[in-house]
């Protein structure tokens, strides 16, 4: 039961454009989304996150979008760099569930100069 | 110097052989985290510990056990390894912010078992 999916495992982009990664979930419960980067040989990095309460959030070059009634989340980057190119996977959890993290299989990000 | 070690990096046993992987942060943080990722599963949790006295099972816990040493320190087990064990195994560290989940993570250990 997979309740956080990432439907595109890669993603190939422009330098300089738009990277749109997609993320859906089924559990309703969830209250909390993330996301985070991957390069080759490292550990995840925390990159955004965003509540339930909110629909948008806002870093820099990074926005992630929060859509519930469609159980859907989105991080955008512009414009793209090839610095970017990593794998990023979302994650949710709920407030009750002991900061218990479910992840999602990931989306493999190419920035091509 | 990396705030989250893991060791060892890379790691190859055979089947029913135990080994332990260790975790050291110097954050100092109080929660720790021990996840596996396998091939498109994303990262699934197997234990974490809020506290040195406090520890708990994740989703996956079967064949796996943890110790938490010290506040800095945080090992996973396998008893017995078997096969499907065979996976990248990151430790992760939280100091309660961003809603208590894990923000800081260790390079990985990459595990296989024959």
């Amino acid at each position: 039961d997979q309740q956080v999916k990432q439907n595109s495992p890669s993603l190939s982009v422009q330098e300089g454009r738009i990277s749109i990664l997609n993320c859906d979930y089924t559990n309703s419960m969830f209250d909390y989304f993330l996301w985070y980067k991957k390069y080759p040989a490292e550990g995840p990095t925390f990159l955004i996150s965003i509540s339930s309460i909110k629909d948008k959030n806002e870093d820099g070059r990074f926005t992630v979008f929060l859509n519930k009634s469609a159980k859907h989340l989105s991080l955008h980057i512009v414009p793209s760099q090839p610095g970017d190119s990593a794998v990023y996977f979302c994650a949710a959890s709920r407030e009750t569930s002991g900061s218990r993290l479910t992840f999602g299989e990931g989306t493999q990000l190419t920035v091509n100069p | 110097d990396a705030d989250v070690t893991q060791t060892p990096r890379n790691r190859i046993t055979k089947t029913g052989k135990r080994i332990m992987l260790e975790c050291s942060q110097t954050k100092g943080h109080d929660r720790m985290y021990w996840y596996r990722q396998d091939p498109g599963l994303g990262l699934r949790l197997i234990y974490y510990s809020f506290d040195v006295k406090d520890i708990n099972k994740g989703e996956i816990s079967d064949g796996y056990s943890v110790s938490r040493q010290a506040q800095a320190k945080f090992s996973l087990s396998l008893e017995s390894a078997i096969p499907n064990q065979t996976a990248l195994y990151f430790c992760a560290t939280s100091d309660g912010g961003l809603a208590g989940v894990p923000a800081f993570f260790g390079p990985g250990t990459r595990l296989t078992v024959l």
